[in-house]
């Protein structure tokens, strides 16, 4: 079965300093893989997403990501963080067979004025 | 955003009485799928939707079950709804290997 593992559940940043979020995901193929973002009493919205092409994807508000295979690993980046940003960060992988997702258990991002 | 509606958005209920959200959406999606989301536990998929009346179970199924008689609605009945139920529940609808689109969530309280 697929998994996906965030590492850190909290991660705080001060304004404009980097961010970055960790995503690691258990797949024997390349898998499609997301990111998703929910603010507070919110569903989820799609961030970004890799789907085979190209492995520096980049999303919505700065945000990127870059699949790196050898390590497993989709790790979301920003340059330079901004209070809306402070959010709940979800990973996902959709299955090899049939269309299910699997979700980490995500990141939540404080940023420090 | 993808035209996905929950209701109720916020339910209090009692314990072991029959309890039923509905999701309904407008982009004729095929898939569609009912997760909860507790804290420390990210989202888990309860079940989903294939087709109409095509259903299947996901990793945390026990206690629920579904129901899709039409294209844009999928239903998620607790029989008898209990303590460990209380949570906050997402619908969500997609294409074959396409991202996932959320509804608002409903919260739920068991007491």
């Amino acid at each position: 079965a697929q998994s996906v593992t965030q590492l850190g559940s909290h991660v705080s940043v001060s304004e404009g300093a980097l961010v970055l979020l960790r995503c690691n995901y258990s797949s024997s193929v390349p898998p499609y893989l997301f990111w998703y973002v929910q603010y507070p009493n919110q569903g989820l919205q799609l961030l970004l997403k890799y789907t085979s092409a190209a492995t520096l994807v980049k999303g919505i508000n700065g945000f990127e990501a870059e699949f790196k295979k050898s390590e497993t690993s989709f790790h979301l980046t920003k340059p330079s963080a901004h209070m809306s940003d402070a959010a709940e960060y979800f990973c996902a992988v959709s299955a090899n067979t049939g269309n299910q997702f699997y979700f980490g258990t995500g990141t939540s991002l404080t940023v420090i004025p | 955003d993808a035209g996905i509606t929950q209701s109720p958005r916020h339910k209090v209920t009692e314990t072991g009485t029959p309890v039923t959200l509905r999701c309904h959406q407008t982009e004729n999606h095929r898939y569609m799928y009912w997760y909860r989301q507790d804290p420390g536990h990210g989202l888990r998929l309860i079940h989903y939707s294939y087709g109409v009346k095509d259903t299947d179970k996901g990793e945390v199924s026990d206690g629920y079950s579904v129901s899709r008689s039409k294209t844009e609605d999928f239903l998620l009945t607790l029989e008898s709804a209990t303590s460990s139920q209380t949570s906050v529940y997402f619908c969500a609808i997609s294409e074959f290997k396409e991202t996932q689109y959320f509804g608002p969530g409903t919260r739920l309280l068991v007491l």
